[in-house]
């Protein structure tokens, strides 16, 4: 079965700053991974995601994510955070070889960027 | 660029009420999905549908829940018999064949009285 983590419920960081978004992931087979971003009052919406391609995947709005099989890890970043970056973060994760399957979600990690 | 569309954006009923959610997919995609979101708590997987059926349920879609694709556009979500705890946003989303990412529609807000 596969499930999603994501470290930090709430992250803070200063405008400008860098952003680091923590997923860690438990599929046993090779898993398609993305991140949606959810502003106030609206529905989800797809940063980025990885399919087996290449590793490190760039996404939306500045945002990219590294794919790391040895670390179960697929952590969302942005060198430098702008005040509209403030919303919800949702990693999910989903069986790569069917593409009837569900998309499981993490349960979220709220950005708040300060001026 | 095309997109989900779901009606209402948002819904008052009282307890026991039923209650049909809407939702227009993108048009050339295959494979629906209806997830919710409490107040605050992750987005949950309710449902699949593929090929007029259902494909993958969880075990929040009890008996008090139905799907349907009524036309070649429409797909829908019922609630027969609201309760409070259904209080929720609904998330319809749809995926195309072999594109990995599902598409979100902007949601509608459940609130049972």
């Amino acid at each position: 079965a596969q499930s999603v983590t994501q470290l930090g419920s709430h992250v803070s960081v200063s405008e400008g700053a860098l952003v680091l978004l923590r997923c860690n992931y438990s599929s046993s087979v090779p898993p398609y991974l993305f991140w949606y971003v959810q502003y106030p009052n609206q529905g989800l919406q797809l940063l980025l995601k990885y399919t087996s391609a290449a590793t490190l995947v760039k996404g939306i709005n500045g945002f990219e994510a590294e794919f790391k099989k040895s670390e179960t890890s697929f952590h969302l970043t942005k060198p430098s955070a702008h005040m509209s970056d403030a919303a919800e973060y949702f990693c999910a994760v989903r069986h790569g070889s069917s593409n009837t399957g569900k998309l499981i979600f993490g349960q979220g990690t709220t950005l708040q960027v300060k001026p | 660029e095309p997109e989900v569309t779901q009606t209402p954006s948002h819904q008052v009923t009282q307890m026991g009420q039923e209650v049909i959610l809407r939702c227009v997919p993108i048009s050339n995609h295959l494979y629906f999905y209806w997830y919710r979101q409490i107040l605050g708590q992750k987005v949950e997987f309710l449902v699949s549908f593929y090929n007029n059926e259902i494909s993958e349920k969880s075990e929040i879609f009890d008996d008090q829940f139905s799907v349907e694709r009524p036309d070649g556009s429409n797909f829908t979500l019922k609630i027969r018999s609201t309760k409070l705890e259904d209080s929720a946003m609904y998330f319809c989303a749809s995926s195309g064949q072999g594109a990995g990412e599902l598409f979100f529609g902007e949601g509608s807000r459940l609130t049972v009285l």
